[in-house]
């Protein structure tokens, strides 16, 4: 079947450090890749995607490349804000046609500290 | 400005009492969904609907209706809910995507509605 496996969370860092999280997929066929962003009290917000193999997607200081040969699609920023503190989302959509929906990862929080 | 609106925003009710949670998009989208949102368990698709009159079950659609009578609207029905329902709810819609580009689409969301069945 098709499913994302995503670190657990919380993530805790102090402001301007480094950001990597870890979003590792099973599909059965072909995917596109999303990372979604729920600030507090709000609905999901698409952060970036990638729809082939070796794309990077990239918003707001945040990058995240396809990786098919492991599988990956980790999410990083060079210097967090205090602002990205959200609960992060990594997500799949197979390309077919029909409806295809998103599969989520279960979500990484994220607390950034002054 | 586009969006995907849900109402009520917040709900507390009685096991068996019937409600229904409105969702209305002004995209022109085709396709809406609803999720649920649970701890460690992710977002999950109760139902969705590829066009007018147009629905199909998703991963978690037992004690739940939907319909699909307008392009906009996408309301969730709960006929009897009980406490097992319990959660975050998301509507989200996205276009039809273009011949050969399935799966690429973005889905927008609605800002959620936090359900407690007492």
């Amino acid at each position: 079947g098709n499913s994302v496996t995503q670190m657990e969370g919380p993530v805790t860092l102090s402001e301007e450090a480094f950001l990597t999280i870890n979003c590792t997929y099973t599909a059965t066929g072909y995917p596109s890749l999303f990372w979604y962003v729920q600030y507090p009290g709000e609905g999901l917000q698409l952060l970036l995607k990638a729809t082939k193999a070796d794309d990077k997607g990239s918003n707001k200081g945040f990058e995240a490349t396809y990786r098919k040969e492991t599988t990956s699609f980790h999410l990083e920023k060079g210097s967090v804000q205090v602002s990205d503190s959200a609960v992060y989302f990594c997500a799949l959509r197979i390309r077919n046609t029909g409806f295809q929906k998103l599969v989520f990862g279960t979500g990484t929080r994220l607390l950034v500290s002054p | 400005e586009a969006q995907v609106t849900q109402n009520p925003r917040y709900l507390i009710t009685v096991t068996g009492k019937k409600l229904t949670v409105t969702c209305s998009q002004n995209m022109n989208h085709e396709y809406m969904s609803w999720y649920r949102q649970d701890p460690g368990l992710g977002l999950r698709q109760i139902y969705y609907s590829m066009n007018v009159e147009v629905t199909d079950k998703g991963d978690v659609p037992e004690g739940y209706k939907v319909s699909r009578k307008e392009k906009r609207n996408f309301p969730l029905i709960l006929e009897s809910p009980s406490p097992n329902q319990t959660s975050l709810y998301f509507c989200a819609s996205s276009p039809k995507p273009s011949l050969g580009l399935a799966g690429v689409e973005t889905q927008y969301f609605g800002p959620g509605t936090r359900l407690l069945v007492l």
